[in-house]
């Protein structure tokens, strides 16, 4: 079965430190990529995606993600994080063929002020 | 532009009863899917419904169906109950089918007795 997986389930870190979340996924055919974000009280929203061209793909709010296919990777950064950054992160992959989505187990991020 | 709406917002239910979940995508969205959130795991795809027909479908038995209107609005059913379909269900709508960007609800919290 394919699978995706987050590494880091919860991480806490103090304001302007830099944050990376990884994301690997198991289907070695054509993917789509998102992050998602859950902000306390609020439903999921799309951080970003990655459909094709420039593996490098830029977000709202100053996020990042970098597709490396060798890898199966699509890890979600920020430079500079801040306490509204507060929210549980989800990556999720699209199997373009069979019409299915999955998504990781999610990453609690807790931002310090 | 109203967003995803989905009825009810809770739901209790005993062991075997059939429940219901109702979605309105966002206006000229075309693609409907559902999905599970058990607490503590990241959201479990079940169906993806594009035109009013089932395109995607997820590793749940069969007491899982759903079906989408020519108003592209969707219900999801579930039937004979088990403790462990107690979860939060999402419903997401996206304008076209496989691979788009998802817009998600704010789910039904359905509690199984």
């Amino acid at each position: 079965a394919q699978s995706v997986s987050q590494h880091n389930h919860h991480v806490i870190l103090s304001e302007a430190a830099s944050l990376e979340l990884g994301c690997n996924y198991s289907y070695g055919g054509t993917v789509n990529l998102f992050w998602y974000v859950q902000y306390p009280g609020q439903h999921l929203q799309l951080l970003l995606k990655y459909f094709s061209g420039d593996p490098l793909v830029k977000g709202i709010k100053g996020f990042e993600a970098e597709f490396i296919k060798s890898k199966f990777s699509f890890n979600l950064r920020k430079p500079s994080v801040q306490w509204s950054d507060t929210a549980e992160y989800f990556c999720a992959v699209n199997i373009y063929n069979f019409n299915k989505f999955y998504f990781g187990s999610g990453t609690k991020l807790n931002v310090k002020p | 532009d109203a967003g995803v709406t989905q009825s009810p917002t809770h739901l209790i239910k005993t062991r075997g009863q059939h429940v219901t979940l109702r979605c309105s995508p966002i206006s000229g969205h075309k693609s409907v899917s559902w999905y599970q959130q058990v607490l503590g795991q990241g959201p479990q795809f079940i169906f993806q419904y594009y035109e009013k027909e089932e395109r995607g479908r997820g590793n749940f038995p069969d007491r899982f169906s759903a079906r989408q209107f020519p108003n592209y609005s969707s219900e999801l059913n579930v039937n004979a109950l088990l403790l462990g379909d107690s979860a939060l269900y999402l419903c997401a709508s996206s304008p076209a089918g496989a691979g788009n960007e998802q817009f998600f609800g704010p789910g039904t919290r359905l509690t199984v007795l």
